[in-house]
């Protein structure tokens, strides 16, 4: 198994560019989500997903649109990118996304939005 | 939305010193983790611990869910361990459900 694998590793945006960061698993697992990760600071959930078309809202969602067509893919895209949208970007995915579920998270994307 | 709050922020130790590295958060959970992310960025899941005790290696960890905290416990530590520490964890609620609440983690440092 691959795991949790995201694409790009590192990515330069200007402001305004839009851009889709990719996030794919191989575990059959229903539930995927997006954190971006600020310098000293812990994860924070941007939108995840509990199943192939279905997708909500977390702490910090504007700025970003998800879709989930397959069961595999969970991408994030950014319309129009900002200075503040610099950021370590996580995608992770587990069975369910209660109780009893470890996430597994990708090895992350670096972007810098100047 | 529930809190989770990491102690201590930074910790320096010596190869082969002991520590404990504490979580506390805000209100009922049925999922917690703690993640090891490396110098290198990556996040690796340690233990799934909403309650009770367990070890792998020279780490151990203590839920006390009815006290709402957690402890990580690192023995013999060794240069690798460095790193940050976090501590995650999903509420009961239902508008909790799915969503990992992170703590902002215990910076290690350890020297040889």
């Amino acid at each position: 198994n691959a795991g949790v694998t995201q694409t790009p590793k590192f990515q330069v945006l200007k402001t305004g560019q839009s851009m889709t960061l990719q996030c794919a698993q191989d575990m059959n697992h229903e539930y995927m989500s997006w954190y971006r990760q600020d310098p000293g600071m812990g994860l924070r959930l941007i939108h995840y997903s509990v199943g192939a078309g279905i997708t909500d809202q977390g702490e910090v969602p504007n700025g970003y649109n998800v879709s989930r067509s397959t069961t595999e893919d969970f991408p994030l895209r950014l319309l129009s990118a900002a200075p503040s949208q610099t950021s370590v970007y996580f995608c992770a995915s587990s069975r369910g996304g209660g109780s009893g579920e470890t996430q597994y998270f990708g090895p992350g994307t670096r972007l810098l939005v100047l | 939305g529930i809190q989770v709050e990491q102690s201590p922020p930074d910790l320096i130790l010596q190869e082969g010193a002991n520590s404990t590295l504490r979580c506390n958060f805000s209100d009922s959970v049925n999922n917690l983790q703690w993640f090891h992310q490396n110098p290198w960025g990556q996040l690796i899941n340690l233990f799934y611990i909403p309650s009770g005790t367990k070890q792998n290696g020279r780490l151990s960890a203590t839920t006390v869910a009815t006290e709402r905290y957690s402890l990580l416990y690192i023995s013999s530590s060794q240069t690798t361990d460095s790193g940050v520490y976090f501590c995650a964890v999903v509420g009961t609620t239902t508008d909790s459900w799915g969503k990992l609440q992170f703590g902002a983690g215990t910076q290690v440092v350890v020297t040889p």
